[in-house]
């Protein structure tokens, strides 16, 4: 049981470059989320989804696309990095019993630099 | 603006002592409340955590009270121990149009000095 992976570690983009952060999880969970963590800010959600084909906006979606094709993949697109868009990113998931919410299980991070 | 808000960015506390971290939130609407350790380079994870229909939940050494009517939260981790220091983050969520999502604050780091 791997519990939340996320793919690369690090990455160091340029300024307009594309990428996509990848997150997996291997415990069935439903609700899946995106936050970026910045010093001074905590962590900002990003994007979530409560389920395959579903995915909604969190605080700050600007600038990232997400898909949820399946249960076990929720993968972070950044369309055209920006240097604003340089943090750590976590993945995490959880499961819900009739919408009620249960504690998340994070992923290890991604520490993306934009030059 | 921010929902969930941590005014503390550090606290030090003796080992042995009592560490207590605070967390104030804005929405009445939010239902659900939970804690979150984070050491460096690493992801949180979940400590606690507790409903908007009780005030208080415990977990061995760490214990979470809710005060509705004042909308905080605190996190007392009794006797604090070295291996406690690291960030904390509370987090608030709700449920939105038939979905939910958590609210995180700014985080608290912990030193807990031996």
């Amino acid at each position: 049981n791997a519990g939340v992976t996320q793919t690369p570690k690090f990455q160091v983009l340029k300024t307009g470059q594309s990428m996509t952060l990848q997150c997996a999880q291997d415990m069935n969970h439903e609700y899946m989320s995106w936050y970026r963590q910045d010093p001074g800010m905590g962590l900002r959600l990003i994007h979530y989804s409560v389920g395959a084909g579903i995915t909604d906006q969190g605080e700050v979606p600007n600038g990232y696309n997400v898909s949820r094709s399946t249960t076990e993949d929720f993968p972070l697109r950044l369309l055209s990095a920006a240097p604003s868009q340089t943090s750590v990113y976590f993945c995490a998931s959880s499961y819900s019993t009739s919408g009620v919410p249960y504690e998340q299980y994070f992923g290890p991070g991604t520490r993306l630099t934009v030059t | 603006d921010q929902q969930v808000k941590q005014n503390s960015p550090s606290l030090s506390v003796q080992e042995g002592r009592i560490s207590i971290l605070n967390c104030d939130y804005t929405n009445s609407m939010f239902d659900y409340f939970l804690w979150y350790k984070k050491y460096p380079a690493e992801g949180p994870t979940f400590l606690i955590s507790i409903s908007s229909i009780k005030d208080k939940n415990e977990d061995g050494r760490f214990t979470v009270f809710l005060n509705k009517s004042a909308k905080h939260l605190s996190l007392h981790i009794v006797p604090s121990q070295p291996g406690d220091s690291a960030v904390y983050f509370c987090a608030a969520s709700r449920r939105t149009s038939g979905t939910y999502k958590y609210i995180f604050g700014t985080g608290t780091r912990l030193k807990v000095l031996a």
